[in-house]
């Protein structure tokens, strides 16, 4: 399957800072990329869908000004997520759609644990 | 509305068979996803069905009755390593932005 990478695996934070996550598909090229977050044994939760070249489209209830998206390239997604606090302690997770097999077929990236201290 | 039900948790033997059920109300299908997602990690993609019928891949299957909504994915020779949760998630054009929508996931134990 496609390869989708994603960096820091694992990052700390003091609050009131802002943290860059990144998100890579490694093999193919992916115009539209998608920020998920996770609390403990909870469900997905859609973020965000990120589209290259353009303003990132947010899910209802998501601050778009402190989740900040960029899709510079067909490769690379970044969600930053600014004046960081305790609250946004989560696993997030990206994902890019792979269109070469005909299925669509969602990849995600390894997760990336934010803890804000 | 969309909406995916799937066991919370179930227990199983190693070298053993499971099966987990998935059933789906949504207002569209485009295709139904199992992901197998360990703790801790991210979900890897496990199968895919669109048509009616069985989808065989090593000791992973998985089912697909669209006109029952209902969807089971089936582990052969079960290994401790297969302890994990799985998720069912269905692409419905009137779902996400990624168009899936997901279950809660069914956490499998594997028992020695």
């Amino acid at each position: 399957g496609a390869v989708v990478s994603q960096h820091p695996s694992r990052v700390i934070c003091k609050s009131g800072t802002s943290v860059k996550i990144e998100c890579r598909s490694l093999d193919f090229q992916a115009t539209t990329m998608f920020w998920y977050r996770q609390f403990p044994k909870q469900s997905l939760m859609l973020m965000a869908t990120s589209n290259e070249g353009s303003k990132a489209t947010y899910e209802q209830g998501v601050e778009k000004d402190k989740f900040l998206i960029n899709h510079a390239s067909l490769t690379l997604s970044t969600l930053t997520v600014t004046s960081a606090h305790p609250e946004d302690s989560s696993f997030y997770i990206c994902s890019a759609r792979d269109g070469r097999d005909g299925r669509n077929t969602i990849y995600f990236g390894e997760g990336s644990w934010l803890t804000v201290v | 509305g969309q909406n995916i039900d799937q066991p919370t948790e179930m227990t199983a033997t190693e070298g053993a068979i499971v099966q987990i059920n998935c059933t789906y109300q949504t207002s569209g299908f485009n295709g139904l996803f199992w992901y197998q997602q360990h703790a801790g990690e991210a979900p890897t993609f496990l199968s895919y069905n669109v048509l009616d019928g069985l989808e065989e891949k090593g000791r992973f299957s998985s089912f697909l009755s669209r006109s029952k909504g209902y969807s089971y994915l089936l582990l052969k020779e079960l290994q401790m390593k297969d302890s994990a949760s799985y998720l069912c998630a269905v692409r419905d054009p009137g779902g996400g932005a990624d168009g899936l929508t997901f279950g809660k996931g069914t956490h499998l134990i594997i028992q020695p």
